[in-house]
């Protein structure tokens, strides 16, 4: 699977986007990029995911760069409640499907 | 929704002891995994398996071992517990195919204490 670089953390301030990166340059054309959060003490929570297009659900809109190079997590309105670590991953599903977390990016909303 | 449970969710025992944490699923799913967690740092996945009588170690070398009789359920235990053991161990499973087939649903976790 290939390795993914996120920011350490990030903030945002509570209403606004938050936009979270991920770098993944070494990703294969049949890997998908997932994206995972991990509340405090909490298993963590699946996303979203994509190949290449982007993709919108309700929680989260999932934009991949035309090389896929890398990609942004939005949370269109960020609340308190996702104050979290935020996990990007990128796998082949079904063929190989555990899953290496890295050290994700810790959000904080601010007030 | 996901419905994987994990026991005890909490568990503070003594050095030396046998210990063994519960993961099953009602979801009919063939994959599943345990991670490990110390606080505030990333999950590393230390066992899988891909179904019944099938396990693997994972990235992170551990002392536990598993075991997958039945689909449903994925036990692991440490034979003799130490304070270097003490961490939150996740359980999760994922199917093979179907619209849920991205999707690795994760149980509460187990945080376990060795003194």
């Amino acid at each position: 699977d290939a390795k993914t670089t996120q920011p350490t953390s990030m903030d945002c301030a509570e209403g606004r986007a938050a936009n979270l990166p991920c770098n993944h340059s070494t990703i294969s054309g049949n890997e998908y990029v997932y994206w995972y959060r991990q509340i405090h003490s909490q298993g963590p929570q699946y996303i979203i995911h994509g190949l290449k297009n982007n993709e919108t659900n309700e929680m989260a809109s999932l934009i991949i760069t035309e090389d896929r190079k890398s990609s942004t997590l939005i949370l269109p309105h960020a609340t308190l409640r996702d104050t979290a670590v935020y996990y990007c991953i990128v796998r082949v599903p079904r063929s190989a499907s555990k899953i290496i977390f890295g050290s994700g990016t810790r959000l904080s909303i601010r007030p | 929704e996901a419905d994987i449970y994990q026991t005890p969710r909490y568990l503070v025992i003594g050095t030396g002891k046998k210990i063994t944490l519960e993961c099953s699923q009602t979801m009919g799913h063939d994959k599943m995994y345990w991670y490990q967690q110390d606080p505030g740092m990333e999950l590393h996945l230390i066992h899988y398996s891909y179904g019944v009588n099938s396990t693997e170690k994972g990235d992170l070398s551990s002392e536990s071992t598993v075991s997958r009789i039945r689909t449903e359920h994925f036990p692991l235990t440490l034979e003799s517990a130490r304070p270097s053991h003490t961490s939150q161990y996740l359980c999760a499973s994922s199917d093979r195919s179907g619209p849920t087939s991205y999707e690795q649903y994760f149980g509460p976790g187990t945080r376990l204490t060795v003194t």
